[in-house]
């Protein structure tokens, strides 16, 4: 069985702050995929990151930087120098790589809020 | 290129009565699901769909059906709504290879289904 634990549930920062999102999770598979999405106050939902399990390096993409370490069992997600436009609930998700029943399995999700 | 359609975009139902929530995409993706979004819980797994005709059940599934006749179309049926049903509804739908299921998965804009 697969499960995605994200502790925190609401983070509060004032704009230009760091701030870490946290994900923990488990899973029986060797090989699988751990996700982060992005649901602003709009609804939608937006993929940010796809990470297999067999590429540990980190990856930075502008503000955003993902830390994912296998023997945590944790992909955390950090935001440097935070902007009100972050405001947002975002959800980490893991989905075995392959096989007939993969499907994605999220955690319950962290409500952002930046501050001005 | 639509994406991920879904509609209605709100719905209001009385206990007992029958919908259907329609999914379309037009990405010919094999893999489609639904998800619903309780606050607190983050997303989860109804049913899904690795291709036309092949449909199965996810973490949720009681109190609704689904088929897939053709790629683009996934509809989600209740059967008799009850308050418990009350949620939004997201469609996903995504790319799969003969290696690896899916990649990132694309939803739709949601549902926003009320039962009284």
């Amino acid at each position: 069985a697969q499960k995605v634990t994200q502790a925190q549930t609401e983070i509060s920062v004032v704009e230009k702050e760091d701030v870490t999102l946290d994900c923990v999770y488990e899973t029986r598979d060797t090989t699988y995929y751990l996700f982060w999405y992005k649901q602003p106050p709009s609804g939608e939902l937006v993929f940010l990151i796809r990470r297999n399990s067999f590429d540990e390096q980190n990856e930075i993409s502008g503000r955003y930087s993902w830390n994912f370490q296998k023997s945590t069992s944790s992909f955390n997600f950090t935001i440097t120098a935070s902007q009100v436009v972050d405001s947002a609930v975002y959800f980490c998700a893991l989905s075995p790589l392959r096989g007939a029943n993969s499907k994605l399995t999220f955690g319950k999700g962290i409500t952002l809020s930046v501050r001005p | 290129n639509a994406g991920v359609t879904q509609t209605p975009k709100f719905q209001v139902l009385k206990t007992g009565q029958s919908m259907t929530l329609q999914c379309a995409q037009d990405m010919n993706h094999e893999y489609m699901s639904w998800y619903r979004q309780d606050p607190g819980m983050g997303l989860r797994l109804i049913h899904y769909s690795v291709g036309a005709g092949i449909t199965d059940q996810g973490e949720v599934p009681n109190g609704y059906n689904v088929s897939r006749s053709t790629t683009e179309d996934f509809p989600l049926r209740l059967l008799s709504a009850a308050p418990s049903q009350t949620s939004v509804y997201f469609c996903a739908s995504s790319y799969s290879k003969a290696t690896v299921l899916f990649y990132e998965q694309y939803f739709g804009p949601g549902t926003r289904l009320t039962v009284t």
